[in-house]
């Protein structure tokens, strides 16, 4: 079984739609991340959670919001999704044992999501 | 403004060759770096690191070469396989947060 998995895999819906992302990791790791992709733009940060207690905004969080039911899952949420959000989603972890392997990140297979 | 830059969206290289992929960075507080291997309809997968105590890492077939005078590091893959064809993501980190900041990504292409 995957370590981290995310449902759905692909969603389309229509503007102003309310659309949650799951995450879920049996790594046992303390943080997650969400992530969107676009063509020629690379990974960029929506939020982080470095426990089920702390949220944290990446470099892109307006439009989403995101809740760390527990340490295992960590979901995203558009309120009224817009065509812009059209992208790939991607959730990642890593550990917090103090180390250089804190900086490792273990991502998800990803969603794809279509705003029309 | 781009703190992690991947100039180079796409690379082709012959099967067997040296393939060289190049990431630069402008945050003199970076002080750890990845790369990140990703296949379509697949997320990405760690490949490769180095600390920025080092200027090499080795591992396999994989070597990346860190400049920390110059910000820039880069990843050799030699030889090159039809299989490592895939986007590559450099990334960095540093500071206490351990936030990641990636590149856009090069598109490695290798023909058999």
């Amino acid at each position: 079984d995957a370590d981290v998995t995310q449902t759905p895999r692909n969603r389309i819906t229509k503007t102003g739609k309310r659309i949650m992302l799951e995450c879920s990791q049996t790594k046992g790791h303390d943080r997650m991340y969400w992530y969107r992709q676009d063509p020629g733009l690379g990974l960029r940060l929506i939020y982080y959670s470095f426990d089920v207690k702390d949220i944290n905004k990446g470099e892109i969080s307006d439009g989403y919001s995101v809740s760390r039911q527990a340490q295992a899952k960590f979901s995203l949420s558009l309120e009224s999704a817009i065509p812009n959000q059209t992208a790939l989603y991607f959730c990642a972890t890593s550990d917090s044992l103090p180390g250089l392997a804190v900086n490792e990140q273990f991502f998800g297979p990803g969603t794809r999501l279509t705003v029309l | 403004d781009q703190q992690v830059k991947q100039n180079s969206p796409s690379l082709s290289v012959q099967e067997g060759r040296i393939s060289i992929l190049n990431c630069d960075y402008t945050n003199s507080m970076f002080d750890y770096f990845l790369w990140y291997k990703k296949y379509p309809a697949e997320g990405p997968t760690f490949l490769i690191s180095i600390s920025s105590i080092k200027d090499k890492n080795e591992d396999g077939r994989f070597t990346v070469f860190l400049n920390k005078s110059a910000k820039h590091l880069s990843l050799h893959i030699v030889p090159s396989q039809p299989g490592d064809s895939a986007v590559y993501f450099c990334a960095a980190s540093g500071g206490s947060n351990y936030k990641l900041t990636f590149g856009k990504g090069t598109l490695l292409t290798v023909n058999p």
